[in-house]
């Protein structure tokens, strides 16, 4: 079993849903980090989180340390939005990393 | 091979000295990609590969990294005069294509420099 778990693979929304992207983990960890990258380009960083919630505009996501799960949510979801989105986690240990799959999103006009 | 593996795992480097990292990516994967994670600090992106060539190297901090890739497959990143503050964990990854479809990370190269 992988440590860090992301759903779903893959994600169709219609413009305009709201999106929702799980990640769980099951390691002590110091961070969770979401990312993006639009296909051909590079990776972005979106968040870094140790607890509670974060917001960027349209991105919003939310930790729960005791439950070893994070959210990513797109609202009023854009065309532009679509990416693969990837959660990795720094553990307790040191910082290296540990990546999610990534989470493949199309959003259609 | 199995996955992307990068060595060393671990490098102690002296201010000053040139380093070299390595990344061996999945067997047929085109696209490669370096990044690295400063302590306590977010993702910074690297350089992209596709086959041999490199169409983004946007994120390389100075003209003391450089990096290349061979064979489509073995990329190799060096920094040149090294600082303290490049001291970082060394990420690659690697995916099928550029459209991001099932990247594989390696394990990092945790980078100090006294």
């Amino acid at each position: 079993k992988n440590e860090v778990e992301q759903s779903p693979q893959n994600l169709t929304a219609q413009e305009g849903e709201f999106i929702t992207i799980n990640c769980s983990y099951s390691v002590g960890i110091s961070a969770l980090h979401w990312l993006q990258q639009h296909p051909g380009g590079g990776i972005v960083s979106l968040f870094m989180l140790s607890s509670g919630k974060k917001k960027h505009g349209r991105l919003i996501a939310t930790i729960n340390i005791q439950e070893k799960h994070s959210s990513l949510h797109i609202t009023a979801s854009h065309p532009r939005d679509s990416a693969v989105y990837i959660c990795a986690v720094s553990p307790d240990s040191n910082y290296q990393l540990i990546w999610g799959a990534g989470t493949k999103l199309i959003i259609k006009p | 091979g199995a996955g992307v593996s990068q060595s060393p795992s671990n490098k102690v480097t002296e201010k000053g000295k040139d380093v070299e990292l390595r990344c061996d990516p999945i067997s047929g994967h085109t696209a490669l990609y370096w990044y690295r994670q400063r302590l306590g600090q977010g993702l910074e992106f690297l350089i992209y590969f596709q086959g041999n060539s490199a169409p983004d190297k946007s994120g390389l901090p100075s003209d003391r990294f450089s990096a290349e890739r061979t064979g489509e497959s073995v990329s190799t990143l060096t920094i040149q005069r090294t600082q303290q503050e490049d001291s970082a964990v060394y990420l690659c990854a690697s995916s099928l294509g550029g459209t991001g479809q099932g990247y594989t990370f390696g394990s990092g190269t945790r980078l100090t420099v006294v």
